[in-house]
């Protein structure tokens, strides 16, 4: 089945210093992503949504110059935590699909970021 | 108003036992999809099963069902025969609108099997 690899897994960076996380899709082309976020023993939130070629599309709430989205090409998009501050720290996921109408959203890994 | 309501947050069940994990969903949309996902301590989000609004019948996967009550606007996951493995927290979604692909998610179910 389709794949989403999200690299890296875990990381642990300073306060003030930026953080990228990618999304890739392996054997398939997205043409949109999502980002999600994860606090601890909660649910989901939609962050944004990645469009190839265009910008991204945020969620209310949710900083545009706080988190970065590139959506280079058909099987990439990035997420870039800017100026990271120990709130920032949270499970990072990111999802794409094919494009079918019902299909399912195939998920990364996700990426706990810490802080510190 | 939430979309997605997941009232149980969490459950316990002897292992080979059945259940049912509880969603009620609230939309005016009649295109509509609803997803339930797995999602072990590692963090990844495993796919179980989806229905569609328009499907006559229940989804099945396996030892995974959907009880899709259209009227009630729920949604409840029904696991047969439960596995250790089955323990992890478990969320229902939704996805509104037809060509939609973003989903809105419940609070989750966190389910724990015991031996």
């Amino acid at each position: 089945g389709a794949v989403v690899s999200q690299h890296p897994s875990r990381v642990i960076c300073k306060s003030g210093t930026s953080v990228k996380i990618e999304c890739r899709s392996l054997d398939f082309q997205a043409t949109t992503m999502f980002w999600y976020r994860q606090f601890p023993k909660q649910s989901l939130m939609l962050m944004a949504t990645s469009n190839e070629g265009s910008k991204a599309t945020y969620e209310q709430g949710v900083e545009k110059d706080k988190f970065l989205i590139n959506h280079a090409s058909l099987t990439l998009s990035t997420l870039t935590v800017t100026s990271a501050h120990p709130e920032d720290s949270s499970f990072y996921i990111c999802s794409a699909n094919r494009g079918l109408t019902n299909e399912k959203l195939f998920f990364g890994s996700g990426t706990q970021l810490s802080v510190l | 108003a939430q979309k997605i309501t997941q009232t149980q947050p969490g459950m316990f069940v002897q292992e080979k036992e059945a259940v049912t994990l509880d969603c009620t969903y609230d939309t005016s949309d009649p295109s509509y999809g609803l997803f339930w996902y797995k999602q072990p301590s590692s963090g990844e989000m495993i796919f179980l099963i989806y229905q569609g609004s328009y499907d006559q019948q229940n989804a099945t996967e396996g030892r995974y069902s959907l009880n899709f009550q259209k009227a009630r606007k729920s949604a409840n996951l029904v696991i047969s025969a439960s596995q250790l493995g089955d323990s992890a927290m478990y969320f229902c979604a939704m996805r509104e609108g037809e060509g939609a692909q973003k989903l809105v998610f419940g609070q989750g179910t966190r389910l724990t099997i015991n031996p």
